[in-house]
């Protein structure tokens, strides 16, 4: 139980383009979905939480008009990077966690690389 | 300022032996405690978790011990298995709140 999935899992865009990755709770009700980004060898840096039907909430210094969340369901919450640039290349991963629960399930992440 | 530590970036372990992973926090409003696993490229799995109103947790091989007077915790694998081959990220978080991440140990098991 608790699967995460992620779409796509790779993708390659021009500088100036959008991108847009879906993130999934198969199982469970998401009511809140996080999204993290890893750079190589680092740790996972949380970027917003969002709440089903609510704003998404984002951390400090992370844009929010260029990594637009949007959490229209309680399975499916999407991360839109918009006029992406090279530094915007990353590994980025959503989890998911049901209400009343501490744990989080991630997905399997989403290599980004803007060209 | 890192809430949350793992001051090993990396462990080599035996098959068989036991691993014992640590993490160090610095929040004393963090009641729950989470180990994750993960492989290069892909999330990390959800592995074990403890809520600060105990000192042990076991789940088959693994087994996290929490001292909260040292703010301290610890995952222990054993048996190692090569399998076990991963970056272990602890995380901890303050009621429902969002997860802090540790930096992750780097663990190889060797046969």
């Amino acid at each position: 139980g608790a699967v995460v999935s992620q779409h796509p899992s790779r993708v390659i865009c021009k500088s100036g383009t959008s991108v847009k990755i879906e993130c999934r709770s198969l199982d469970f009700q998401a009511t809140t979905m996080f999204w993290y980004r890893q750079f190589p060898k680092q740790s996972l840096m949380l970027m917003a939480t969002s709440n089903e039907g609510s704003k998404a909430t984002y951390e400090q210094g992370v844009e929010k008009d260029k990594f637009l969340i949007n959490h229209a369901s309680l399975t499916l919450s999407t991360l839109t990077v918009t006029s992406a640039h090279p530094e915007d290349s990353s590994f980025y991963i959503c989890s998911g966690r049901a209400r009343d629960s501490y744990e989080q399930y991630f997905g399997p992440g989403t290599r980004l690389t803007v060209t | 300022d890192q809430q949350v530590k793992q001051n090993s970036p990396s462990l080599s372990v035996q098959e068989g032996r036991i691993s014992i992973l640590n993490c160090d926090y610095t929040n004393s409003m963090f009641d729950y405690f989470l180990w994750y696993k993960k492989y290069p490229a892909e999330g990390p799995t959800f592995l074990i978790s403890i809520s600060s109103i105990k000192d042990k947790n076991e789940d088959g091989r693994f087994t996290v011990f929490l001292n909260k007077s040292a703010k301290h915790l610890s995952l222990h694998i054993v048996p190692s298995q090569p399998g076990d081959s991963a970056v272990y990220f602890c995380a901890a978080s303050a009621g429902s709140d969002k997860l802090i991440f540790g930096t992750g140990t780097r663990l190889q098991v060797f046969p």
